[in-house]
């Protein structure tokens, strides 16, 4: 099974700035990797497939990058709106798909 | 608009049974593979279980951990996906959502979630 790890647990940013949310997997998942966001209450909405493809919707200001063992979700400028839960999900190797333990993005 | 609508949930003692479904349209469902993800209280997301498009075998994965308990099946007909949740134990509480899994490049990832339904297993 493939480990996901996210860093930092929680990242407290102020509006308008840039945040960056990291993720690794204990081995390579090529680019078969995504970004979810998660508002409380609300089911998980993706964000980013293929390590860097915005899904359908999604504000520019979202760019995910990396491949192999590395990835980074960037938001360029905060918005109100942004500030929940982020998840990285693997989709190379499965069963079983794996998620790392997620992001609390915070207003500082 | 792609909508899913999950069902069925509710208070059941351990190891009782219940059964949930997953209510899907703007889309032509019998084309896609679903799957059934949870999210106990306060924790992350986990997987469930997977089923297949019919063209592609209509077969079906699942976590180790539900594997033998859990079923999973679809309806094309009604565009209903469902989840049978058998020997349910506290550990099963939680958020239970379906989603929409989209077929890239032989790897399946999970474009569309239903709203969750809450399964709570206590006596």
């Amino acid at each position: 099974e493939i480990v996901m790890t996210q860093s930092p647990v929680t990242l407290s940013v102020s509006p308008g700035e840039r945040a960056t949310l990291s993720c690794r997997a204990s081995q390579s998942v090529s680019s078969n990797l995504a970004w979810y966001q998660q508002k409380p209450g609300q089911a998980p909405r993706l964000l980013i497939y293929g390590a860097s493809t915005r899904a359908t919707a999604i504000p520019a200001r979202f760019s995910g990058s990396g491949s192999g063992t590395e990835f980074t979700l960037t938001i360029s400028s905060l918005q109100s709106e942004d500030f929940a839960v982020y998840y990285c999900q693997q989709y190379n190797n499965w069963p079983p798909y794996t998620f790392g333990q997620g992001t609390k993005l915070e207003i500082k | 608009e792609v909508q899913l609508v999950e069902s069925g949930g509710g208070l059941v003692q351990p190891g009782r049974s219940l059964r949930l479904s997953c209510t899907a349209s703007g889309f032509s469902f019998g084309d896609y593979a679903m799957s059934w993800f949870r999210q106990a209280p306060g924790k992350g997301l986990e997987w469930v279980g997977f089923i297949r498009s019919k063209p592609y075998g209509g077969s079906t994965e699942y976590a180790a951990s539900v594997k033998g308990r859990f079923t999973i099946s679809r309806d094309d007909s009604k565009s209903i996906a469902y989840l049978q949740m058998n020997s349910l134990n506290t550990e099963d509480t939680a958020v239970y959502y379906c989603t929409r899994d989209r077929y890239s490049g032989s790897y399946y990832y999970f474009d569309y979630w239903g709203q969750g339904t809450l399964v709570t297993v206590s006596s």
